[in-house]
């Protein structure tokens, strides 16, 4: 089946310091990923649509110049969240749709999830 | 803010129990997927329904539509401890890009 991976799983960062979280897809192309965040015991909220060589959408209220997204290739996408504060730990969960959908409803492939923990 | 809501928000049952959970939601839909996420893990995709079809089955779960009412459930039955977890409902709409909007979910506890 699809498989979509993240890096790192967890990381812990300092005040200030940047952060980037990778997404591929592994056995398959994606021209689509969607970037969600999860804080404990809530929801998953999208926060942005990654498209393969153009900009990310972001949805409202998620600022752009804070979660700078990165869709270079098929089968990559990079979140760098920037001057990262403690208020912005959280689990960070990607998805990937395939170029040419796998199944009739354009399924989405998610990942395992990176928790960021900011001191 | 959310299309969909789910209740009840926690479950507590024990092994051989079934487990119910529903969801609701605002607009016109799609299709309404369900998926399961263990603590600190991805989602699993379970089942998707589309909003022409008004049940559907997959093993141990059963899941039905009432787009009139605007709702979902999601029925596990003969649960397993293993089958802890929290479970989310995800609604898509085609003039929303096909991006999914998820529900608040259900933490389940299965009780050995």
């Amino acid at each position: 089946g699809a498989v979509v991976s993240q890096h790192p799983s967890r990381v812990i960062c300092k005040s200030g310091t940047s952060v980037k979280i990778e997404c591929r897809s592994l056995d398959f192309q994606a021209t689509t990923m969607f970037w969600y965040r999860q804080f404990p015991k809530q929801s998953l909220m999208l926060m942005a649509t990654s498209n393969e060589g153009s900009k990310a959408t972001y949805e409202q209220g998620v600022e752009k110049d804070k979660f700078l997204i990165n869709h270079a290739s098929l089968t990559l996408s990079t979140l760098t969240v920037t001057s990262a504060h403690p208020e912005d730990s959280s689990f960070y969960i990607c998805s990937a749709r395939e170029y040419f959908a796998r199944g009739p409803y354009n399924e989405q492939f998610f990942g395992p999830g990176t928790r960021l923990t900011v001191l | 803010s959310q299309q969909g809501e789910e209740d009840p928000q926690a479950l507590s049952i024990q092994e051989g129990e079934n487990a119910t959970m529903n969801c609701s939601y605002k607009t016109s839909i799609n299709n309404l997927q369900w998926y399961r996420q263990n603590s600190g893990r991805g989602l699993v995709h379970l089942i998707l329904i589309r909003s022409n079809e008004r049940e559907k089955h997959s093993g141990r779960l059963r899941v039905t539509l009432d787009t009139s009412k605007k709702s979902s459930s999601l029925l596990i039955t003969a649960s397993r401890a293993a089958d802890t977890a929290s479970y989310f409902c995800a609604t898509t709409l085609e003039a929303a890009g096909n991006k999914l909007t998820f529900g608040g979910g259900t933490r389940v506890l299965v009780k050995p």
